[in-house]
């Protein structure tokens, strides 16, 4: 069964602080893909990075960058140097490839909410 | 390029009552998805399309729920009749072959 586990019910930081928010999934299938999505106080679902189950290259954009490892089953979100705009609900979704190619269902974790103090 | 509209943004009813909700996903994605969000269940599929066909309505909770997908730019999900535990903020979403799925800004439904 697919099953997504974010065990950081919520973290507080300060300003300027380094933070990692950890993500460990399940899923029998050996081709998936995992994402991050952010819900800042607006309510909106942003989405943030997309990774596939063969690429365990790690990826940097800016201050964000990701941790994939899959002997661990884990693809850990960390973020460089926080600020207070970085303040929201981090979730972590899991996705098996889909009928006939197409997009599958996103398996959610129960969600970080991340404050960041100034 | 506009993102996936969703109507209304707040719906509030008495129970009972039948709630329509509408979704216009991104032009040239060509699968949708109905999430509902709640504190207590957190983010769950209710169902998804691919191509305008239902491929999994497996969490559509009961009868009272139904969607529909007419043609490639618009979606409905109505509950009827409406019951308090409904209240929500319902997320649709949209997505090509890319796999990345993007959302509306949600509906918050809430049920008296």
């Amino acid at each position: 069964a697919q099953k997504v586990t974010q065990a950081q019910t919520e973290i507080s930081v300060v300003e300027k602080e380094d933070v990692t928010l950890d993500c460990v999934y399940e899923t029998r299938d050996t081709t998936y893909y995992l994402f991050w999505y952010k819900q800042p106080p607006s309510g909106e679902l942003v989405f943030l990075i997309r990774r596939n189950s063969f690429d365990e290259q790690n990826e940097i954009s800016g201050r964000y960058s990701w941790n994939f490892q899959k002997s661990t089953s884990s693809f850990n979100f960390t973020i460089t140097a926080s600020q207070v705009v970085d303040s929201a609900v981090y979730f972590c979704a899991l996705s098996e490839a889909g009928y006939g190619g197409a997009t599958n269902k996103l398996i959610f974790g129960t969600g970080t909410l991340l404050a960041v103090q100034p | 390029d506009a993102g996936v509209i969703q109507s209304p943004r707040h719906e509030v009813t008495e129970m009972g009552q039948e709630v329509t909700l509408r979704c216009k996903p991104i032009s040239g994605h060509n699968s949708l998805f109905w999430y509902r969000q709640t504190m207590m269940r957190g983010l769950e599929l209710l169902i998804y399309f691919n191509n305008n066909v239902p491929i999994d309505d497996s969490g559509m909770p009961e009868d009272r729920f139904s969607a529909k997908m007419p043609n490639a730019s618009f979606s409905t999900l109505k509950i009827q009749p409406s019951e308090p535990r409904d209240s929500a903020v319902y997320f649709c979403a949209s997505s090509s072959d890319s796999y990345e799925q993007y959302f509306g800004p949600g509906t918050r439904l809430t049920v008296t």
